[in-house]
């Protein structure tokens, strides 16, 4: 059955740092997220991206957050500048027409 | 702004027992809903999808009903096993306008199946 791959799994990085968080949709999806998810609480909405560009965004998506598709196959998430309350788990989603595939999730912890 | 809440926080069931989650939204107009498994530090696992046309879906040992128009699904699990310990995620997508390209999560329904 098709996957997203997220990568890395886990990332420690120093406040203040900017981290790139990055997603394998599958292939014949057009419609990528991103959720994060803090420890304990509600899966959050971030950004939807469809034909290139930003469709939705959520109040949390503010100006530190960017979202890209370089090319073909990755989708990707950066945080520019991370304070300790982006330490959340965040996952990649991709869909067709109905449902969502999620990803695994990368763990980002700020230090 | 759609709210989603699941009702109960936890269970604990013994194997074998038929157990039924809820979840309840605040806005009727939806497009589907999902329900989705999470095991502790991992991954959302999709475990099924409702139209909003329709009543249900199964897959296996799960069932899940929807009532749009009172704004509640519920997930049956005949037979529990303890693998099936995970916590239990409801999701509604909007149907149109703003916010129907986003899920909207509850917090989930934690449930332990007692060997």
């Amino acid at each position: 059955e098709p996957e997203v791959t997220q990568t890395p799994s886990h990332q420690v990085t120093q406040m203040g740092q900017e981290v790139i968080l990055r997603c394998v949709p599958i292939s014949n999806h057009l419609y990528f997220y991103w959720y994060r998810q803090i420890l304990g609480q509600k899966v959050e909405f971030l950004v939807s991206f469809y034909n290139n560009e930003i469709s939705e965004k959520s109040e949390i998506f503010d100006d530190q957050f960017s979202v890209e598709r370089p090319d073909g196959s990755n989708f990707t998430l950066k945080i520019r500048s991370t304070k300790l309350e982006d330490s959340a788990m965040y996952f990649c989603a991709s869909s067709a027409t109905y449902g969502y595939t999620f990803g695994s999730g990368t763990r980002l912890t700020v230090v | 702004k759609q709210e989603v809440t699941q009702i109960p926080a936890a269970l604990s069931v013994p194997e074998g027992e038929n157990l039924v989650l809820n979840c309840s939204f605040t806005d009727s107009a939806i497009y589907n809903l999902q329900w989705f498994r999470q095991d502790p530090g991992k991954g959302l696992t999709s475990l099924l999808l409702i139209q909003s046309s329709q009543r249900e879906q199964t897959s296996g040992r799960l069932n899940a009903s929807l009532d749009k128009s009172s704004g509640r699904s519920t997930l049956y699990i005949a037979a529990s096993q303890p693998g099936d310990s995970a916590t239990y995620l409801c999701a509604v997508r909007g149907d149109s306008g703003a916010g129907s390209y986003q899920l909207t999560f509850g917090k989930g329904t934690k449930l332990s199946v007692i060997p």
